[in-house]
């Protein structure tokens, strides 16, 4: 079974700047898929990023860009020039099989103005 | 698109009473799966389906029931509700059970067992 640290349950920066979140997972597969989730207030699952474990380039979607260390199985992910809309929830998340998702427990993000 | 549909939004019940929260999706998915999203807990996966016939456990399933016998609805039955069954719950479909597939995600109902 795998398993999904987030190691920082909270987490406060001023509008504009970097924020970085960590992200550590546990498997024995070797073929697999990470995701970052975003949840604001209004409950809604939004999906930012998603990594294959094969790829060795880090993913990236406009201000949002992942870290991915296989060997280390960690996969950070990194806010650039931070907005008060990415106030939220944010979900580290595990597919290696049919089941489903493996969830971290999130970290909250609280972008100061 | 209507995408991942979940219904009721909010449902509050006493204990021992039984109801079925409501998924469907009109994205053709093949693959559908329960969560259930706890307070410093992440969501938890509670049974998952690769197809229409086709249902499996996943982390958490004690106390709950589902079937698909289409491949749009995939209902998630609560047969004596408990207070530890308090929490919101999540519906979300995948086109495939590939491991590429992004999850879709419903907007999640609340459901307080008094």
């Amino acid at each position: 079974a795998q398993t999904v640290t987030q190691s920082q349950p909270e987490m406060s920066v001023q509008e504009a700047e970097t924020v970085t979140l960590s992200c550590t997972y546990d498997t024995s597969e070797n073929n697999y898929y990470l995701f970052w989730y975003k949840q604001p207030p209004s409950r809604q699952m939004i999906l930012v990023i998603r990594q294959e474990a094969y790829k060795q380039q880090n993913a990236t979607e406009n201000r949002f860009s992942v870290n991915f260390q296989k060997a280390a199985k960690s996969f950070s992910l990194k806010i650039s020039d931070s907005q008060l809309g990415d106030t939220a929830m944010y979900f580290c998340a595990f597919r290696g099989g049919a089941d489903g998702l493996t969830f971290g427990k999130g970290t909250h993000l609280i972008i100061q103005p | 698109n209507a995408g991942v549909t979940q219904t009721p939004k909010f449902q509050v019940l006493k204990t021992g009473q039984s109801m079925t929260l409501q998924c469907a999706q009109d994205m053709n998915h093949e693959y559908m799966s329960w969560y259930r999203q706890d307070p410093g807990m992440g969501l938890r996966l509670i049974h998952y389906s690769v197809g229409a016939g086709i249902t499996d456990q996943g982390e958490v399933p004690n106390g709950y029931n589902v079937s698909r016998s289409t491949t749009e609805d995939f209902p998630l039955r609560l047969l004596s509700a408990a207070p530890s069954q308090t929490s919101v719950y999540f519906c979300a479909s995948s086109l495939s059970q590939l491991l590429a597939s992004p999850l879709h995600f419903g907007n999640g109902t609340r459901l307080t067992v008094t």
